[in-house]
């Protein structure tokens, strides 16, 4: 199956602080997203971006597809971004599994 | 909308027994998705289903495990009989597949299960 890779593992930062997450994968994708775990547990979505770049307040997003990564930019962090970043891939079109990466895990300090 | 909606929270029981995780996905979306989170293995698809139809299943560990979609609302993923080893966070997901740029997937708030 198709492999998800994210670096780094872990990272800590000062509030205020900026970073650039990133997403390897083995194959080509047609779906890629990216999800924020909060220190509660709950997985929210943060981009659908299977190409392209996109931008919402402090976060964007870059996929590469053709050289297969991805990259999660995140600017003047807070302390609520503190968690785990995961990427998910969906190999082919269709009715497809969405794989998940081990995720990078963020603690962000005040 | 609500969201997707799981139920129960946290649910602890005994080894052998049954146990029944419950899910109604986000109105409107045609799939779904049943999701394990261990430390050990990250988040695992069990199974996904489109329009309440199974379309892949091989993520299920083994027999003791069923998933059930009996219409658009609703979704029941069983253990039985139930093992310390499925202590896990389970998460149901929704999404509208195939919709034009609206793939997005959204997960419900999880069931923490522990199995004594």
């Amino acid at each position: 199956g198709i492999q998800v890779e994210q670096s780094p593992p872990d990272l800590i930062l000062q509030e205020g602080a900026n970073s650039t997450l990133r997403c390897n994968f083995s194959d080509s994708v047609n779906n890629l997203q990216w999800f924020h775990q909060n220190p509660w547990g709950q997985l929210i979505n943060l981009f659908y971006i299977p190409s392209g770049t996109k931008q919402n307040g402090r976060l964007s997003a870059t996929t590469v597809a053709t050289e297969r990564y991805s990259l999660l930019y995140i600017s003047s962090s807070q302390t609520t971004d503190s968690g785990v970043y995961f990427c998910a891939v969906v190999r082919g079109t269709g009715f497809q599994k969405l794989v998940f990466g081990t995720g990078t895990r963020l603690l962000v300090s005040p | 909308d609500a969201g997707v909606i799981q139920s129960p929270r946290h649910e602890v029981t005994e080894m052998g027994q049954e146990v029944t995780l419950r899910c109604k996905p986000i109105s409107g979306h045609n799939s779904l998705f049943w999701y394990r989170q261990t430390m050990m293995r990250g988040l695992e698809l069990l199974i996904y289903f489109n329009n309440n139809v199974p379309i892949d299943d091989s993520g299920m560990p083994e027999d003791r495990f069923s998933a059930k979609m009996p219409n658009a609302s609703f979704s029941t993923l069983k253990i039985q009989p139930s093992e310390p080893r499925d202590s896990a966070v389970y998460f149901c997901a929704s999404g509208a597949w195939g919709t034009e740029d609206n793939e997005k997937l959204f997960f419900g708030s999880g069931t923490q299960l522990s199995v004594l």
